[in-house]
């Protein structure tokens, strides 16, 4: 079975903080991918990284970065000095390699950043 | 420019009627999928195709069907036998299910309101 946690359903920052959005997978595949994505207020998701599961290697993109460690089975995301335009909502999601196109999505962290 | 493109935004329909939501992407994408939303959740997969005039019931495809007669076009029709349709319906692309390239890239939603 595959799954995905995004166990704060809401986060709610002070703009400048760096905030952390935690993210939690199970699969039994050796070969899998894990995704972010935003949603801000229009709705529409945006897509913000790709890992694969043989590159640990840490990113960083802009005030952006995104700490993968498969042996705790996380995939969380950072965002420093956060600004207003932040705020929305942010899922993690898992594609295995087995599940051919069957993207299983976090059910979603809620970010506010308060002026 | 390149995208996908869903209509209309916002859509509303008389309990018992079906209704047709439209999907286009001008990305030359192979694989496309629809999702639902309900307020505060994640994203569930209702239907995916991996290619023209073939496709595959997602998590939740009970009271809804598709077609892909064409690469561009995938639409998805909501039927009276959807117990609870009132939702937003996210429509989305990939390359191909499968490989390096396979992150989704969504539309802006249609937010169906059934009265």
């Amino acid at each position: 079975a595959q799954k995905v946690t995004q166990a704060q359903t809401e986060i709610s920052v002070v703009e400048k903080e760096d905030v952390t959005l935690d993210c939690v997978y199970e699969t039994r595949d050796t070969t899998y991918y894990l995704f972010w994505y935003k949603q801000p207020p229009s709705g529409e998701l945006v897509f913000l990284i790709r890992r694969n599961s043989f590159d640990e290697q840490n990113e960083i993109s802009g005030r952006y970065s995104w700490n993968f460690q498969k042996s705790t089975s996380s995939f969380n995301f950072t965002i420093t000095a956060s600004q207003v335009v932040d705020s929305a909502v942010y899922f993690c999601a898992l594609l295995g390699y087995s599940s051919a196109s069957k993207i299983i999505f976090g059910s979603g962290t809620r970010l506010s950043i308060r002026p | 420019d390149g995208g996908i493109t869903q209509s209309p935004k916002y859509l509303f329909r008389k309990e018992g009627q079906n209704v047709t939501l439209s999907c286009e992407q001008n990305l030359n994408h192979d694989a496309m999928y629809w999702y639902r939303q309900d307020p505060g959740q994640g994203l569930r997969l209702i239907y995916y195709s991996q290619i023209v005039n073939d496709f595959q019931k997602g998590d939740i495809a009970e009271g809804y069907s598709v077609s892909r007669e064409k690469k561009e076009s995938f639409p998805l029709t909501v039927t009276s036998a959807q117990k609870n349709p009132t939702a937003f319906y996210l429509c989305a692309s990939s390359i191909g299910p499968s490989g390096a390239d396979n992150e989704q890239f969504f539309g802006p939603g249609t937010r169906l309101t059934v009265l």
